[in-house]
């Protein structure tokens, strides 16, 4: 399956620390997004990167992307208790399906 | 600009009956893609849907199906259903086709299945 898969699944850690999830999938992408979700509501759009991109950032967030290893990552800097909330990495193939990870639950300690 | 939005956002049915669901997309959107989301098997795509035509199909059962009208207001429809497909369905639009833009979710409807 093309499904990606995050790690770790749960994350803890104390407000102002740095917060790294990872995300790996399986075959080709065209590009990667990641997206957050407040307990049991609809996803957020945080970020997108393309197949020929490395690193982007946006804020508080840098992703990296290694095509190579079929990898990414999503660094939140300076978390805030705002930031509990589950995180997905969406890879999007080159049929332009969308496919999502199970997820990376955060929960950031005020 | 509004966002996304999906009706009802609850609903309880029986199994055996059918269900249609909502979906309203940002102004300007023409693709409106579903995804089913449950704790065991995660976001799912079920289909998109681009200028009133289906682009894209996920691997569930012809039980579930979908359409877009003109305006790009899209319904999916569940018929038969089963205890399996209680869940929360997830509505998410996009500029256009093509999965290189960013896709923005309504808040989900939550079908509960008895």
């Amino acid at each position: 399956s093309q499904q990606g898969e995050e790690d770790p699944q749960a994350l803890s850690i104390q407000e102002g620390e740095n917060a790294t999830m990872n995300c790996s999938y399986k075959t080709s992408i065209n590009n990667l997004q990641w997206y957050r979700q407040n307990s049991g509501r609809g996803l957020v759009h945080l970020i997108l990167i393309r197949s020929n991109e490395r690193e982007k950032h946006s804020g508080r967030l840098r992703v990296t992307l290694d095509t190579s290893k079929k990898s990414s990552s999503l660094l939140i800097t300076a978390s805030r208790a705002a930031d509990t909330a589950s995180y997905f990495c969406a890879t999007v193939d080159n049929f332009n399906k969308f496919y999502f990870g199970s997820g990376t639950k955060l929960n950031v300690k005020p | 600009k509004a966002g996304v939005t999906q009706t009802p956002r609850y609903l309880i049915k029986t199994r055996g009956q059918q269900v249609t669901l909502s979906c309203s997309p940002i102004s300007g959107h023409r693709s409106v893609s579903w995804y089913q989301q449950t704790p065991g098997q995660g976001l799912q795509f079920l289909f998109e849907y681009f200028s009133e035509t289906q682009r894209n199909k996920g691997n569930f059962p012809g039980r579930f199906s979908g359409r877009q009208f003109s305006n790009s207001r899209s319904e999916m429809n569940v018929s038969t259903l089963e205890l399996g497909d209680s869940a929360l369905y997830l509505c998410a639009s996009s500029l256009t086709s093509g999965g290189v833009y960013e896709q923005y979710f309504g808040p989900g409807t939550r079908l509960t299945v008895t």
